[in-house]
């Protein structure tokens, strides 16, 4: 399944919503798609899955939503901590696949 | 808190094996809760899904990969291995170790080591 997030780059100021989009080539079963957050020279961080879980620790400014091929991750009001790269997981046919990420930068 | 760690060589020579060990502490392998994962990514790139091993041995690869690579792992040491041949300039990456779920499938990769940075290169 091939992965595809838009925007490629997203500049916005603090405080500010942030959308963000991966859309499938095929529908991924069970809705099994997650959102990861990666700051430079770090691990991924699991922020969502199964499209709208919070993961453990994860702030409710973070929400997903969507089904079927096409899923968003929205962040309400950005933090300083929040300007990351953002990538998305379809782990519900083999082999997993992630998006090429969505960069969201300062404006 | 179960944290993950990879080791390894950081230089590979094109032509030969790239070999990665990730130690797990603070939980067991053989819990049978999760699978143990591979994840890489080339610089300035984004995430390739390697393949992932259940502390039985059984072990699942990404069909782009399968040819070259084995996940393995050893319960006494409560770590895992990649090995992965043939390497090639295109091989070079950061190598992530993670563990994603087996009893609770809806869980993805959300413990990572931090990563491990491999070049191949003569």
């Amino acid at each position: 399944i091939v992965l595809t997030q838009s925007p490629g780059t997203l500049s916005l100021s603090p405080g500010q919503r942030a959308t963000l989009s991966c859309r499938a080539s095929q529908s991924i079963s069970s809705n099994y798609l997650a959102w990861y957050q990666q700051k430079p020279g770090q691990a991924p961080r699991l922020l969502i899955y199964v499209a709208s879980r919070r993961a453990t620790g994860i702030p409710d400014r973070f929400s997903g939503s969507g089904s079927g091929t096409d899923f968003t991750l929205t962040i309400s009001r950005l933090e300083p901590e929040d300007f990351a790269v953002y990538f998305c997981q379809q782990y519900g046919i083999s082999p997993w696949t992630f998006g090429q990420g969505t960069k969201v930068e300062i404006k | 808190q179960v944290q993950l760690q990879e080791s390894g060589p950081g230089l590979v020579k094109p032509s030969q094996t790239l070999s990665l060990t990730c130690n797990v502490s603070g939980g067991s392998i053989n819990s049978g809760d999760y699978y143990w994962t591979w994840i890489r990514q080339p610089p300035g790139k984004g995430l390739e899904w390697i393949g992932y091993v259940y502390y039985s041995g059984i072990a699942y690869y990404n069909p782009a990969l399968k040819s070259r690579v084995t996940i393995s792992v050893d319960t006494s040491t409560n770590q895992f291995s990649l090995k992965m041949n043939s390497v090639s300039a295109a091989d070079t990456a950061v190598y992530y170790c993670a563990r994603e779920g087996y009893l609770d499938p809806s869980l993805p990769s959300d413990v990572w080591g931090q990563g491990t940075m491999v070049t191949v290169s003569s």
